[in-house]
């Protein structure tokens, strides 16, 4: 079926590194991104988002990168913080599919001092 | 209104015993989504409302699994005859409809740890 997955499940950075967290997703019909972060005991938390019509995307120390070619996406941190410290998520929407999310297994990011 | 609300946090429940978790959503939004979480997985789709009506459910939904939002405010997840397989964490989400211009982007609330025994 179709899937949304990442290829890393753990990864460490040094604080004030960058970070860059990878995910490969399978449907083509997919028209909608969004990458989430998951503290534990919490629920996720939206970072940022990027439509199928773009390739990149910018926030605050985040950027999304959509490469629709090789079906894949990835969240870059600037200078990780402490505070990054969590799951990462990514999902999926599929047009005409309701708004409903498909998500990838997580990746965890360690940030050591 | 600050966000997605989920009661109870915690609930512990005996085997073949029924439970109800509650998720008031962010007012302003008209839908409304449940998904389940296991361990070290991601969240995974359950069921959703527009409003009051419920528009889909995956087949990870059983028969004991019914969930209702009748005044298109909050919504109810109820689980009948519990099972060990049940325990997960259970997030609610809410958005505004697509196409409504706000984005597609939905808040989750913090989720019901449900653990079976």
């Amino acid at each position: 079926g179709e899937s949304v997955g990442l290829h890393l499940p753990t990864l460490s950075v040094q604080e004030g590194d960058n970070s860059i967290i990878n995910c490969a997703y399978s449907n083509s019909a997919s028209d909608y991104f969004i990458w989430y972060k998951q503290e534990s005991g919490k629920g996720p938390q939206f970072i940022i988002d990027i439509r199928s019509n773009m390739d990149k995307r910018q926030g605050q120390r985040v950027t999304v990168l959509l490469n629709k070619t090789v079906k894949h996406l990835s969240l870059q941190i600037a200078a990780t913080q402490p505070g990054d410290s969590a799951v990462y998520f990514c999902a999926e929407r599929v047009t005409g599919g309701g708004n409903k999310l498909t998500f990838g297994t997580g990746t965890q990011l360690k940030v050591e001092l | 209104d600050t966000g997605v609300s989920q009661d109870p946090r915690h609930k512990i429940t005996k085997r073949g015993q029924n439970v109800t978790f509650r998720c008031d959503p962010i007012s302003e939004h008209n839908r409304l989504y449940w998904y389940r979480q296991t361990l070290g997985q991601g969240p995974e789709f359950l069921t959703y409302f527009q409003n009051e009506a419920q528009l889909e459910k995956s087949r990870l939904l059983s028969d004991r699994f019914s969930a209702e939002r009748p005044k298109g405010s909050f919504s109810t997840l109820e689980i009948q005859r519990t099972e060990q397989g049940d325990s997960a964490m259970y997030l609610c989400a809410s958005s505004l409809a697509a196409g409504q211009g706000v984005g597609y982007g939905y808040t989750f609330g913090s989720g019901t740890r449900l653990t079976v025994v």
